[in-house]
């Protein structure tokens, strides 16, 4: 069983300071994650994802994800938050055994204010 | 880029009545898709996989007689939600995966916002 953790149902920064979004997963198989964005109203729009190649994944719109197995953990950042950048952000996990259903984490609001 | 896109976008139904979403891919084949919910403020459930050719698989405690999936082509799947009811007012959003040179990778719909009077 799959499972991922977002701590946070909220995160507040100001514009140009770092963003940092938590997840953790928990899986019996290695594991591929992802990170998508969800802008009101909107379906999902993948960020970046991570399948067993660098560790260090860089993604859309300055946003990069670090996954560190020791940890279980795939967290979300960004050098200097934009005002565009306010959405819900989800981690998802999936197992790398083939292509299967995401499991979604519950997800983090990010405000970013003036 | 591969589109996922999806019909209606917003829907107001009465009670008991039975309501179509549907979910297309329209520059790829999809020989699966996934249906999901997404309660408000909450993450997104999958409810079933869409099978083409096949009937779906749905998820624990997902009605199979009030969420009627049918995958008619490679690139469309259905959504109907019969006589329904209040609580099923929800946002329901499609995807499907495409195998590509990137990999595996799931693209969503816009999603369908239903709201039962």
């Amino acid at each position: 069983a799959q499972s991922v953790t977002q701590l946070g149902s909220h995160v507040s920064v100001s514009e140009g300071a770092l963003v940092l979004l938590r997840c953790n997963y928990s899986s019996s198989v290695p594991p591929y994650l992802f990170w998508y964005v969800q802008y009101p109203n909107q379906g999902l729009q993948l960020l970046l994802k991570y399948t067993s190649a660098a560790t260090l994944v860089k993604g859309i719109n300055g946003f990069e994800a670090e996954f560190k197995k020791s940890e279980t953990s795939f967290h979300l950042t960004k050098p200097s938050a934009h005002m565009s950048d306010a959405a819900e952000y989800f981690c998802a996990v999936t197992p790398n055994t083939g292509f299967q259903k995401l499991v979604f984490g519950t997800g983090t609001r990010l405000l970013v204010s003036p | 880029g591969a589109v996922v896109s999806q019909h209606p976008s917003r829907v107001i139904c009465k009670s008991g009545t039975s309501v179509k979403i549907e979910c297309r891919s329209l520059d790829f084949q999809a020989t699966t898709m996934f249906w999901y919910r997404q309660f408000p403020k909450q993450s997104l459930m999958l409810m079933a996989t869409s099978n083409e050719g096949s009937k779906a698989t749905y998820e624990q405690g997902v009605e199979k007689d009030k969420f009627l999936i049918n995958h008619a082509s490679l690139t469309l799947s259905t959504l109907t939600v019969t006589s329904a009811h209040p609580e099923d007012s929800s946002f329901y959003i499609c995807s499907a995966p495409l195998t590509s040179g990137r990999g595996d990778e799931q693209f969503f719909g816009p999603g369908t916002r239903l709201t039962v009077l």
